[in-house]
């Protein structure tokens, strides 16, 4: 799976949209983007995945740019219960064994 | 509720015994798969099973192992092999029609 990098940390004001980026420059073509969030001491929570087009749902949206090496997830208006650590992986499909988790982004939303 | 439940969520061991961590999913998903995330670390994998009487090692497999009797469980156990089994262990499983992972809500190992 490609490697992918993300900042360490960002801070956001409650009630703003949080805009967390990741660059994945050697994603391959069949290789999707996923986004997971673990807040501490519980399991990682799905959020999105998409593969070149761009994705919501009810917790975010997914931008990935044209050439696919990079990415953006915004959780449009965020709460103090955002806070957590936010993984950005690249996967390929059905068939992959593993997810693999780099160290992700602390996002801490401020009050 | 449909989900991945993991027990206990927290669990003493003393030096020398073998642990059971109990996995069971109720999503009815081929595969399960084994984590372990130290503090401040990201996952890796320790085995993994895409179907029932199957599984494979992952990165981290010494020290552990596993069963996959039924499709709905998949239990670890860390046995005395392990040399530093503290830590925070996650049971995720995935459907064979979307390649989504979910996981459970993690078990807390810690040896005395």
């Amino acid at each position: 799976d490609a490697k992918t990098t993300q900042p360490t940390s960002m801070d956001c004001a409650e009630g703003r949209a949080a805009n967390l980026p990741c660059n994945h420059s050697t994603i391959s073509g069949n290789e999707y983007v996923y986004w997971y969030r673990q807040i501490h001491s519980q399991g990682p929570q799905y959020i999105i995945h998409g593969l070149k087009n761009n994705e919501t749902n009810e917790m975010a949206s997914l931008i990935i740019t044209e050439d696919r090496k990079s990415s953006t997830l915004i959780l449009p208006h965020a709460t103090l219960r955002d806070t957590a650590v936010y993984y950005c992986i690249v996967r390929v499909g059905p068939s992959a064994r593993q997810l693999t988790f780099g160290s992700g982004t602390q996002l801490t939303v401020l009050p | 509720d449909g989900g991945i439940t993991q027990s206990p969520k927290y669990l003493f061991r003393k030096e020398g015994q073998n642990v059971t961590l109990s996995c069971e999913q109720n999503l009815n998903h081929d595969a399960m798969y084994w984590y372990r995330q130290d503090p401040g670390q990201g996952l890796r994998l320790i085995y993994y099973s895409q179907i029932v009487n199957d599984f494979q090692k992952g990165d981290i497999a010494e020290g552990y192992s596993v069963s996959r009797e039924k499709k709905e469980s998949f239990p670890l156990t860390v046995t005395s092999a392990q040399k530093n089994p503290t830590a925070f262990y996650l049971c995720a499983s995935s459907g064979s029609a979307g390649n989504t992972i979910y996981f459970g809500e993690g078990s807390w190992l810690t040896v005395v």
